[in-house]
Parts: C-alpha cells; structure tokens; sequence
C-alpha cells in the first residue's frame, strides 16, 4: 500500500532551535517526495521536492530509502516559518498526490 | 499567470442541496485534480481530469459525487443531496502534464459547510 505518516501533529520550538518534521513512507518502487507548506490563510505552496535536491528558505529534506524516510529540516527556525507542512508521495499510478496528515509546525519567539 | 482559482471560497448549503465548486487551472495545465480535507486530516485524493476525461476517480464516494472538465470552462466538482459529513475544505491542483514529478500548483480552496 502507498501511504505517507507524519507522526508529529504539533512541534513547537523556539526561534533559532534546529527543526525536524519527520515524514516516513510506504512505497514499493522508486518514490518521489514532495514537502508543501501551507501558511496561515494562504494555499498550499510547494516547499521541496526530492528530485531537486534544493534548499528552499533554509529546508532540506534528503531521502532516506533504508529507512523509508523524507524527514525536513532546518537548522535555524524562523517565526515566519510557523505554518502547516505536508509531506506528499506521488503515486505510481495516476500522478495523484497521497499526503500526510500534516505537521503544525509553531516557532516562538 | 493568475495561479489555480477556485470558487466560491465559502459555500453554506443545507442538507439536501447541491454544491457546485468550480476550479479554473494556471494557464497552459490541462491536468486537474480535486482533493478534500475533512477536518483534523490530510488531503485525500478524490479525482483526476484531463479536457473532457476522468483519468482516476478512485478517490470519489461512489454516489452523488461527480466531477467534469468540459473542453471549455472550469473544472466542476458536484455534490448533490449534500450532507453533514460532506463538510470539508475541497482543494483543486493542476499541473501542465503528467509524468515525472510533476509540480502540483493548488488552489485556494473551496470550504463547505453542510447544515
């Protein structure tokens, strides 16, 4: 089965603190993974995505097959970095999206 | 290139009525997909439409659910004899082709609320 598990539905750190939202899949087959973000009031934005290999506002997000992983990173936060992240699996079949529950990621100051 | 829009932003409708949520892709996309958030959850795929074919439907209730992309026009998801459990934000994307990994741009999002 093709399933994508954000394990966390909260993380609250302070500013400056190193961030990890894990992210772990299930997918037979080479995956592509995608992080999108959704910022308070505004529409899901892409964030990352693996085949890239780019930092975008300071996130990386390497894939870990071994481990079934594509945990995102960032070693400083930010406050405008509070928002809710999704990581996403493209499916094989139909280029359809399946998501995780997503992680509410709070940054105080 | 205005983005994915989506109308209206809001919808109250009543039990028993139908939803009509219209989705219009970023200029040049002829691949659209509809995806529902209930609350507390993820997006779950419901559709898959390229002009005038539904390419995946896996993801759609098997009844009063449909969805169109004629030649002309938005994308439509319909939902007739809504009911409370339909309440749910409604997010459409698009991209320019399949293939690869595709960039999905989404919509703002349509939230319905069933009374």
């Amino acid at each position: 089965a093709q399933r994508v598990t954000q394990p966390e539905k909260l993380l609250s750190v302070f500013k400056g603190a190193p961030v990890e939202l894990k992210c772990n899949y299930s997918y037979s087959g080479s995956p592509e993974l995608f992080w999108y973000v959704q910022y308070s009031r505004q529409r899901l934005q892409l964030l990352l995505r693996h085949i890239s290999r780019e930092s975008i506002k300071g996130f990386t997000a390497d894939l870990n097959k071994g481990e079934t992983s594509f945990h995102l990173k960032k070693p400083f936060a930010q406050e405008e970095d509070s928002a809710m992240y999704y990581c996403a699996l493209l499916s094989s079949d139909t280029d359809k999206l399946i998501f995780g529950t997503g992680t509410r990621l709070q940054v105080f100051p | 290139n205005a983005g994915v829009m989506q109308n209206p932003r809001h919808l109250v409708r009543r039990r028993g009525q139908e939803a009509r949520l219209r989705c219009s892709p970023m200029k040049g996309h002829s691949h659209v997909y509809w995806y529902r958030q209930l609350p507390e959850e993820g997006l779950k795929f419901m559709v898959y439409l390229q002009k005038e074919n539904i390419i995946d439907e896996s993801g759609m209730p098997k009844e009063r659910f449909s969805a169109e992309f004629p030649k002309e026009g938005p994308s439509i998801l319909r939902i007739q004899q809504v009911v409370r459990g339909d309440s749910a934000a409604y997010f459409c994307a698009s991209s320019p082709r399949t293939g690869g990994a595709q960039t999905q741009y989404f919509g703002p999002g349509t939230r319905l609320l069933v009374l």
